[in-house]
C-alpha cells in the first residue's frame, strides 16, 4: 500500500528549461510535505517543504505547489542546471501526530541534458 | 562537521552474524530516525527515537532488529542473525523536533550480507 506515489521513474530535461516533478498521495491525514534530492552513495538532502495551509512555497530556483483537493504536489526547478541531475524523493508526514517518520515515494531520477 | 554522522559507511557480514550501525545526530538535534532503502525503492521508515526513549517503532521488523539512543553516545541500530534480505542502505536522520518536520540525513551505511 503505497501512500506516496511518484509515477515517473525518470525524467529528462534540457539544461536551462523547467523541470517538473510530480507526486501524489492517498492519505488525507498527511499535512506536511517535503522534497529531497539524492546523489548516488550519499544521503538525501532536504530541498524544500510545504505545509497544507499553503498552496505554494518558493526558495530560489525551487518551487513546490500543493493541490490538496487532488492530493497532488509538484516540484518545479527553473532554470534546470547540470548539478540538478539526481534522484528526487517526495515525502509526507502527519504533523503533530507524535509519530514523525516520513513516508517516501520511490523517487524520480532527473537527468539534465546539456 | 556539524552534519549527521554514520559509521561504518560500508559493512559486510556473513549470514547469522550481528550488524551494528551507529548514528550521531546533528548538534542540537534530539530526535533520531532510522530508514532502510532497498534497491530501486524509496526510503522506508523504521524507528523514531529520542534520548533513552523509543517513540515509534512501527516500521521495525518484529524480530532481530532493535534500536537505542542512550543518554550518552550515538544511536545504534542492531540487526541480529543477519540474512541476505537485510542487505540494504540504512540511513539515519535527525531533527530538532519542536514542531519542525524537516529531517536531515546522514550518508548512510550500506550493509551487505554474504
Amino acid at each position: 500500500d503505497q501512500q506516496v506515489k511518484q509515477n515517473s521513474p525518470s525524467l529528462s530535461v534540457q539544461e536551462g528549461r523547467i523541470s517538473i516533478l510530480n507526486c501524489d498521495y492517498t492519505n488525507s491525514m498527511f499535512d506536511y510535505f517535503l522534497w529531497y534530492k539524492k546523489y548516488p552513495a550519499e544521503g538525501p538532502t532536504f530541498l524544500i517543504s510545504i505545509s497544507s495551509i499553503k498552496d505554494k512555497n518558493e526558495d530560489g530556483r525551487f518551487t513546490v505547489f500543493l493541490n490538496k483537493s487532488a492530493k497532488h504536489l509538484s516540484l518545479h526547478i527553473v532554470p534546470s542546471q547540470p548539478g540538478d541531475s539526481a534522484v528526487y524523493f517526495c515525502a509526507a508526514v502527519i504533523s503533530g501526530g507524535g509519530a514523525d517518520g516520513l513516508t517516501f515515494g520511490k523517487g524520480t531520477h532527473l537527468i539534465i541534458q546539456p | 562537521n556539524a552534519g549527521v554522522m554514520q559509521n561504518p559507511r560500508h559493512l559486510v557480514r556473513r549470514r547469522g552474524q550481528e550488524a551494528r550501525l551507529r548514528c550521531s545526530p546533528m548538534k542540537g538535534h534530539s530526535h533520531v530516525y532510522w530508514y532502510r532503502q532497498l534497491p530501486e525503492e524509496g526510503l522506508k521508515f523504521m524507528v523514531y527515537l529520542q534520548k533513552e526513549n523509543i517513540i515509534d517503532e512501527s516500521g521495525m521488523p518484529k524480530e532481530r532488529f532493535s534500536a537505542e539512543f542512550p543518554k550518552e553516545g550515538p544511536s545504534i541500530l542492531r540487526i541480529q542473525q543477519v540474512v541476505r534480505g537485510d542487505s540494504a542502505a540504512y540511513f539515519c536522520a535527525s531533527s530538532p523536533g519542536t514542531g519542525r518536520y524537516e529531517q536531515y540525513f546522514g550518508p548512510g551505511t550500506r550493509l551487505t550480507v554474504t
